[in-house]
């Protein structure tokens, strides 16, 4: 089966760091263009960040631009997102996200992992 | 930034019933929108991408349409399993944005 597992998520306190992972099974993970996608409680969706399939292009949400970094490695078929200096509104699920276009970006997502819920509180 | 104004809140039918949901952006975003379903604990999945384009494996009771700023998911007769969260998202503009959402619920 296709599909995508978050690993990483906990409680940490504000200022603190965590690292995110995602783990794909089922496709060609280094043919893939990836994004990391948060849901807050009880709201909507948020886009976060995008990286490229060779890791050559990378783009954050302005949200979390300079704390947060995103990264692959397409030999382990991972994906990663490490969060710094975080705060109480970075409190979400965070989903990887397939780009739907592959290696070229649509800006779209057609397959989604159940997601890693992060709660930043002291 | 775009913004995304799903409506209504909440849609209360039953099954059989037709569902048709809103989504409205704050500009144009040239056609690209799509469309997602989430239930609760699950991921969410693609349904509806461009417009109306329907997505690999997605049943022809869902459909798309819309232009310019107003955009709409209809689902022809909910079976029991579409009760569920949809939302909109545009990729017409940066940063991508998505909508609050639209919760279909049995009535």
């Amino acid at each position: 089966e296709v599909q995508l597992v978050e690993s990483g998520g906990g409680l940490v306190q504000p200022g603190g760091s965590l690292r995110l992972s995602c783990v794909d099974s089922g496709f060609t993970f280094r043919s893939y263009d990836m994004h990391w996608v948060r849901q807050a409680p009880g709201k909507g969706l948020e886009w976060v960040s995008y990286i490229s399939y060779t890791s050559a292009t990378i783009y954050y949400a302005d949200s979390v631009k300079g704390r947060f970094t995103m990264s692959r490695d397409n030999a382990k078929n991972s994906l990663y997102l490490q969060m710094n200096s975080l705060r109480d509104d970075d409190t979400a699920v965070y989903y990887c996200a397939r780009e739907a276009g592959g290696s070229k970006p649509y800006w779209y997502f057609d397959l989604w992992g159940r997601g890693t819920l992060v709660t930043v509180s002291s | 930034e775009t913004v995304l104004t799903q409506s209504p809140g909440t849609l209360s039918l039953s099954p059989g019933e037709r569902a048709t949901l809103s989504c409205r952006t704050s500009q144009s975003v040239n056609n690209y929108l799509a469309w997602y379903q989430q239930k609760p604990g699950q991921a969410p999945r693609l349904l509806i991408y461009g417009t109306s384009g329907r997505a690999t494996g997605i049943p022809d009771r869902f459909s798309g349409s819309g232009s310019g700023t107003d955009f709409t998911l209809t689902i022809s007769r909910l079976e029991p399993e579409d009760f569920a969260v949809y939302y909109c998202q545009q990729y017409g503009g940066s940063p991508l944005t998505f909508g609050g959402g639209t919760k279909v619920e049995i009535k």
